[in-house]
Order: structure tokens, then C-alpha cells, then sequence
């Protein structure tokens, strides 16, 4: 298989403060990375795939100003979740491919008070 | 886009008897259908694969089947034992590059003891 990993697992914070979050792909390299959000008891929706050395593509109704993605290096893509308000609270989680599968991190909880 | 549904949305099966969820898809290209489970709060974890070169895969109580000309995939999954109890998402994709994921809805599968 494959590892992913995330930091943090979760996060409190106040409403207007922005939130970064960190995806790794820990014993492989992954030009692409996918993050998603999931609502309690909703499937996953994704948010963006992230491009290593390029820009995100944003799925449809996605701010790209507000949700800003970084993929610095083959093995790490950034989250941060800027202004936050109590609406984007929800579960956040990327994922890496490696040979056509594709693997999640273990998610960031986030919520914002 | 690719669209999936996925049916039940819930499930309650008794302990050794069979669970069966069917996920239908629209888009002809898609060649790659993954199933992964999701117990609460953790992250998805895939279980079984089947790519449209094959019509059936299966791994000790879990199968997949596959009818692409009616564009529909179902998990089977028999004996079911407690730890089966989970979310269950269907997906399905192009297997080109790095093409998205587009993830069913889930089905909350529940044995009873």
C-alpha cells in the first residue's frame, strides 16, 4: 500500500483566522493530490485537485480565494482555510494516487467557533 | 461529469447473512471502480477494485461485480460479522493520469448481532 498523512488531526479556532493543513504522501511521490470535505453523514465532496508546481484545479462552487492550495513539493500539498467561519467547519481529507489507487489521509477536523 | 448513485443509503442485515449495494454510473469512459469503507471518524479505506476489463473480483467475503453495458457495479459482501458495520462509498473514474474520483452517495451498513 501506501501512506498518506495529514497534520493536524484536528483544529479549533475562532471565526476570521485562517487554518492550514498539511497533506503527505509519506513512501511516494504524487505529482497530484485531491482534497476533499465531508459533512457529517454526507459522502465525500471534492474541493480540488492540487497540481504539483502548477495551479489547483477547484471543482465548481469551490473559492479558490478562500480555500488556497499549495503543492510545494511531490510529496506535500497545503490546505489553508482562510476567514473562517463556523459554516466551513466539517471534516477535511486529502488523497495521493500511486499506481491508479487512490489513498486517503487520515483527515483534520476542523471546527470553528 | 461523471454522476454515481448508489442505493441503499441504509442497510441492517443480519449477522451471517448477505449484504449487497449497487452503485450505477454515467459515464461510458469510466474504467475504474473502487469501493471504500469508512468507519466513523476515520478515514476511507479501500477495500476492493475491479477494473471494466474484468466482470467479477472477489477477495475471501467480498465481491464486486460489473455490468458495463448497463453501467452499474455492486459489492457483495457474505458472512457479514460485526466489524462489517461501516459506510460504504462507491466510486468510479477515468484510469487516465490523474483523474478524479467521483464518490457515491454511501450505504450505512449495520449488522445486527
Amino acid at each position: 500500500g501506501a501512506v498518506v498523512s495529514q497534520h493536524p488531526s484536528w483544529v479549533i479556532c475562532k471565526s476570521g483566522t485562517s487554518v492550514k493543513i498539511e497533506c503527505r504522501s509519506l513512501d511516494f511521490q504524487a505529482t497530484t493530490m485531491f482534497w476533499y470535505r465531508q459533512f457529517p453523514k454526507q459522502s465525500l465532496m471534492l474541493m480540488a485537485t492540487s497540481n504539483e508546481g502548477s495551479k489547483a484545479t477547484y471543482e465548481q462552487g469551490v473559492e479558490k480565494d478562500k480555500f488556497l492550495i499549495n503543492h510545494a513539493s511531490l510529496t506535500l500539498s497545503t490546505l489553508t482555510v482562510t476567514s473562517a467561519h463556523p459554516e466551513d467547519s466539517s471534516f477535511y481529507i486529502c488523497s495521493a494516487t500511486k499506481d491508479s489507487t487512490q489513498y486517503f489521509g487520515p483527515g483534520t477536523r476542523l471546527l470553528v467557533l | 461529469g461523471e454522476n454515481v448513485e448508489q442505493h441503499p443509503s441504509t442497510l441492517s442485515v443480519q449477522e451471517g447473512d448477505s449484504a449487497v449495494i449497487k452503485c450505477t454510473y454515467s459515464d461510458s469512459a469510466s474504467n475504474y471502480f473502487p469501493w471504500y469503507k469508512q468507519e466513523l471518524g476515520k478515514r476511507p479505506q479501500l477495500i476492493i477494485d475491479i477494473r471494466s476489463n474484468v466482470g467479477e473480483k472477489k477477495d475471501q467475503r467480498i465481491a464486486v461485480t460489473l455490468n458495463k453495458t448497463a453501467k452499474h457495479f455492486s459489492l457483495h459482501i457474505t458472512e457479514t460479522q460485526p466489524e462489517d458495520s461501516a459506510v460504504y462509498f462507491c466510486a468510479a473514474k477515468r484510469e487516465s493520469g490523474n483523474e478524479k474520483l467521483t464518490f457515491g452517495t454511501g450505504t450505512r451498513l449495520t449488522i445486527i448481532p
